[in-house]
């Protein structure tokens, strides 16, 4: 079953523009939403948790459960910011996390 | 900082070996993971362990096992290599707590 679906696996834009990298996901219970992170060449790393309710690098994302969407967004995208986003689904049941298929960002100077 | 050390970055193997995947974390938590990462299909959760000689299959644990035997240590283990096995393999540790999950570097293994 596919639990978390990230429908596009490439993004691109210009530094300054706005981006959203879209997550949605299917559960019925109360789940615990992730960003992670993989930069060139580093591990896999957090980015944010939805429980948090806290900005990193710029990057926000809102729990909507009526949409079932976990959506990060940044205002104005850096060249840095260019990685591979994970949208991760945590059951409240257990400690298994299930990974969306992921989105490459790029951001183009 | 948490740190979890995947011994092998890289390794090739032929079909029919056997692989031993080794994962060791240095902050006593309880649940460790085996993950697979391919292009286009993100990470596929193979095992996961949430004690010392426990574990539960994930997504796709055929032709994998695992072991833990101690806390700090997660194996896993291809009995017989195939082709296509060939992939990164995460390791990943985590406290219940919390659940933030902590990765290794990984190791890209080639089976020919």
């Amino acid at each position: 079953a596919q639990r978390v679906t990230q429908p596009e696996k490439l993004l691109s834009v210009f530094k300054g523009a706005p981006v959203e990298l879209k997550c949605n996901y299917s559960y019925s219970g109360s789940p615990e939403l992730f960003w992670y992170v993989q930069y060139s060449r580093q591990r896999l790393q957090l980015l944010l948790r939805h429980i948090s309710r806290e900005s990193i690098k710029g990057f926000t994302a809102d729990l909507n459960k009526g949409e079932t969407s976990f959506h990060l967004k940044k205002p104005f995208a850096q060249e840095e910011d260019s990685a591979m986003y994970y949208c991760a689904l945590r059951w409240n049941t257990g400690n298994q996390f299930y990974f969306g298929t992921g989105t490459s960002l790029t951001v183009i100077p | 900082d948490v740190k979890v050390t995947q011994s092998s970055r890289y390794l090739v193997k032929r079909t029919g070996e056997k692989v031993f995947l080794e994962c060791v974390q240095d902050m006593d938590h309880e649940n460790m993971f085996w993950y697979r990462q391919d292009p286009g299909l993100g990470l596929r959760l193979i095992y996961f362990s949430y004690d010392v000689k426990m574990k539960e299959k994930g997504d796709i644990p055929e032709g994998y096992s695992v072991s833990r035997e101690k806390k700090e240590r997660f194996s896993l283990i291809l009995e017989s290599a195939s082709t296509n096995q060939t992939s990164m393999y995460l390791c990943a540790s985590s406290l219940s707590l919390t659940g933030e999950l902590f990765f290794g570097e990984g190791s890209r293994l080639t089976v020919l």
